[in-house]
């Protein structure tokens, strides 16, 4: 058990730019969740995946956000067209369909718009 | 919907003193409650979690946590404050179906040599 990694750590981008983050969740896990967390504040919900099936979006999510999970391994996070309020930690959790609701989160991959 | 209410947003304390990290949750279903904790410029590590089991839960590093369905609590003590507790702390509920989780804004710890 490796835990879940997200990659990159850092991304610094100009607004306007597209960017894409990875996360690859702990290999026995159907579940994988995307939450955003600004500055002083709990991380909030985005999307989340059981397999490969998307099942839920936020309203949070707008039109700019796209997440996938192909084949139901790692997940990706994309947002176009960023603007400075996208600046924010991403993190990815991921949980047994078996398990009572428990998350393991990665590390984050920390987001500035400039 | 599920909710969290976190008391305080910063707690300060000595160490060897109690920690207490107040958690009040708003539920219509029996929720499944967590406290995770977060080191600076790091991702959420889970401290323990309430599943309808019993209502004393015992987590990592010396914490543990109340789940009182009266008071709609879930708070989170440990006997004697370390250095190391110094973090943020989040509560969290889940729904029994999605999993997916709403959190606390978090409260701060702040350990006094």
């Amino acid at each position: 058990d490796t835990g879940v990694s997200q990659n990159p750590r850092h991304k610094i981008t100009k607004r306007g730019q597209n960017v894409t983050f990875r996360c690859d969740p702990i290999s026995e896990h159907n579940r994988l969740y995307w939450y955003r967390q600004t500055l002083g504040q709990g991380p909030e919900f985005l999307t989340y995946f059981q397999n490969e099936a998307q099942l839920e979006k936020s309203r949070l999510l707008s039109d700019r956000f796209s997440a996938e999970r192909p084949k139901g391994s790692f997940s990706t996070l994309e947002i176009q067209r960023t603007e400075q309020g996208d600046s924010a930690m991403y993190l990815c959790a991921s949980g047994p369909s078996q398990g009572r609701g428990e998350q393991y989160f990665g590390p984050g991959t920390r987001l500035t718009v400039t | 919907a599920q909710s969290v209410t976190q008391l305080g947003s910063h707690v300060s304390v000595s160490e060897g003193a109690l920690v207490l990290l107040r958690c009040n949750y708003s539920s219509s279903v029996p929720p499944y409650l967590f406290w995770y904790v977060q080191y600076p410029n790091q991702g959420l590590q889970l401290l323990l979690k309430y599943t309808s089991a019993a209502t004393l839960v015992k987590g990592i590093n010396g914490f543990e946590a109340e789940f009182k369905k009266s008071e709609t609590s879930f708070h989170l003590t440990k006997p004697s404050a370390h250095m190391s507790d110094a973090a943020e702390y989040f509560c969290a509920v889940s729904g029994s179906n999605d999993y997916k989780l709403s959190f606390g804004a978090g409260t701060t710890v702040t350990v006094r040599a």
